[in-house]
C-alpha cells in the first residue's frame, strides 16, 4: 500500500546550521508529494510541494526534490532560525478525492 | 479571511457521552476531511467528503460519524465516547480540480480527552 516514513525526531540544531529532514515513500502510481509545516498550537500549514518527478518545491528558504528513483522527498534548508522550530510533515496524495497519506512527523528544534 | 474554523477548541468528555465537533470553511471547497493527531502517527484520515450530501470512510472511522448537509460545514460525531478517541483532531478543505495536486488547508484542531 502507499506510506510515508520520516526520519525520527526530535531533531535539535543550532541557528544558522543546515536542515536535512528524510522522507521516503511507497506508492502505486505517481503522487503528488507535500511538506506541511506545524507550529505550536495551530493546525498545519502547506510549506511546500511538488507533483512530478524532478520538480523542486520551494518556500522560505526550504526546498525539497521529488525523486521518483529513489522514491524519495526529503526537505533541506540552508540556515536555519529559531523561529523554524516546529513540526515537520511529509504526506503524498495519490488519488482524486485528494487525501493525504501523511509520516509520521519530525520535530525540529532550533536553538539560538 | 478565517479560511477553516473548527468548534469548540477544548473539550473534556467522560466515557459514554456524545458530542459534535463542527468544522467551516469559507472558501467554497468541495472536499473537506477529518483527521486525528496521536503522538508519533502522524495524522490519520476519519471520514472525508467530496461535496454536498457526501461522505466516505477513510483510515480510522470506527467510533466516529460525519454529516455533510451544507458544503461549508462538516460535523463529526462521537456516538459513545471512549478513552482511545481523546486526541487532536483537525479538519481541512481543499479545491477539487486536479484534486492529487491540491494542499489541504487545515483548521487550529480541537483538542479531546475522554476520562
Amino acid at each position: 500500500g502507499n506510506s510515508v516514513t520520516q526520519m525520527e525526531g526530535p531533531v535539535t540544531l543550532s541557528e544558522e546550521a543546515f536542515l536535512t529532514i528524510n522522507c521516503t515513500y511507497t506508492a502505486t502510481g505517481y503522487p503528488s508529494l507535500f511538506w506541511y509545516v506545524q507550529y505550536p498550537g495551530e493546525g498545519l500549514q502547506l510549506l511546500l510541494k511538488a507533483t512530478k518527478a524532478d520538480d523542486k518545491g520551494s518556500n522560505k528558504g526550504f526546498e525539497a526534490t521529488y525523486r521518483k528513483e529513489t522514491t524519495s522527498f526529503h526537505l533541506e534548508k540552508g540556515s536555519v532560525q529559531v523561529s523554524d522550530s516546529a513540526v515537520y510533515f511529509c504526506a503524498l496524495s495519490y488519488n482524486q478525492g485528494g487525501k493525504l497519506i501523511f509520516g509520521q512527523g519530525t520535530e525540529l528544534s532550533v536553538k539560538p | 479571511n478565517a479560511g477553516v474554523t473548527q468548534t469548540p477548541k477544548f473539550r473534556v468528555l467522560k466515557t459514554g457521552q456524545s458530542m459534535t465537533l463542527l468544522c467551516a470553511q469559507d472558501m467554497n471547497h468541495e472536499y473537506m476531511y477529518w483527521y486525528r493527531q496521536d503522538p508519533g502517527m502522524g495524522l490519520r484520515l476519519i471520514h472525508y467528503s467530496v461535496g454536498e450530501g457526501t461522505t466516505a470512510k477513510g483510515e480510522v472511522p470506527d467510533g466516529y460519524n460525519v454529516s455533510r448537509l451544507k458544503k461549508q460545514n462538516f460535523l463529526l460525531g462521537l456516538e459513545s465516547a471512549a478513552p482511545s478517541q481523546t486526541s487532536v483532531y483537525f479538519c481541512a478543505s481543499s479545491y477539487s480540480g486536479g484534486s492529487r495536486n491540491q494542499p489541504q488547508h487545515f483548521g487550529d484542531g480541537t483538542r479531546l480527552s475522554i476520562l
